[in-house]
């Protein structure tokens, strides 16, 4: 079975500093996709980044960069000079190749508080 | 171009009455999903759609909830004799195709059952 473990369950982040999101994994695929969402206040559930498991290079996207250790099954989270407006849930995600293609295995989240 | 869109956004029924939700996904996205979100946890799977077909369902969509995408674009979800259990967030997303296609959330139903 797959499962998304997020030990942190609340971070604080000074305005403009890095912060890290930690998010383990664990699965039986060999071929699988990582992803984070950020969820405000507000509700909706915001795609950040993309991992594949076979890519090589970490992923970015803007101020966001995925830290991928496959022999540690762990795909952490950086923001870069944190802003207000960073302040969220942040939940980590998988899908695996096999079994099921639908289904978004989400971990229980970590919520970012931003302080200026 | 408009996103996932939700509708009711807010429903507060009774125990025992029957509820339906709306979803209108990313017109060109063939794949539709539907979570359920409660107080403090990630959102879980329910089952999702590969245009009209629903391809899987999780063990905690119960014989209550039935879920329809007729003709492939927007998408219901039923539920029958509500709990007060139900109280949840229901997410649709939609996304494009599979494991390395990112799903896009729409706002998200708000059900309250008293």
């Amino acid at each position: 079975a797959q499962k998304i473990t997020q030990t942190q369950p609340g971070m604080f982040v000074q305005e403009k500093e890095a912060v890290t999101l930690d998010c383990t994994y664990d699965t039986s695929d060999q071929s699988y996709g990582l992803f984070w969402y950020k969820q405000p206040s507000s509700g909706e559930m915001i795609f950040l980044i993309y991992q594949g498991s076979y890519d090589e290079q970490n992923a970015t996207e803007g101020r966001y960069s995925l830290n991928f250790q496959k022999a540690r099954k762990s795909a952490n989270l950086v923001i870069s000079a944190s802003q207000l407006g960073d302040s969220a849930m942040y939940f980590c995600a998988m899908r695996g190749y096999g079994g099921s293609q639908g289904n978004l295995i989400f971990g229980k989240g970590t919520k970012l508080s931003v302080k200026p | 171009d408009t996103g996932v869109s939700q509708d009711p956004r807010h429903k507060i029924t009774k125990r025992g009455q029957n509820v339906t939700f709306r979803c209108d996904p990313i017109s060109e996205h063939n794949r539709l999903y539907w979570y359920r979100q409660t107080l403090g946890q990630g959102p879980e799977f329910l089952t999702y759609f590969q245009n009209e077909a629903q391809l899987e369902k999780s063990r905690l969509l119960s014989d209550r909830f039935s879920a329809e995408r007729p003709k492939g674009s927007f998408s219901t979800l039923e539920i029958q004799r509500t709990e007060q259990g139900d109280s949840a967030m229901y997410l649709c997303a939609s996304s494009l195709g599979g494991t390395e296609y990112e799903q896009y959330f729409g706002p998200g139903t708000r059900l309250t059952v008293t």
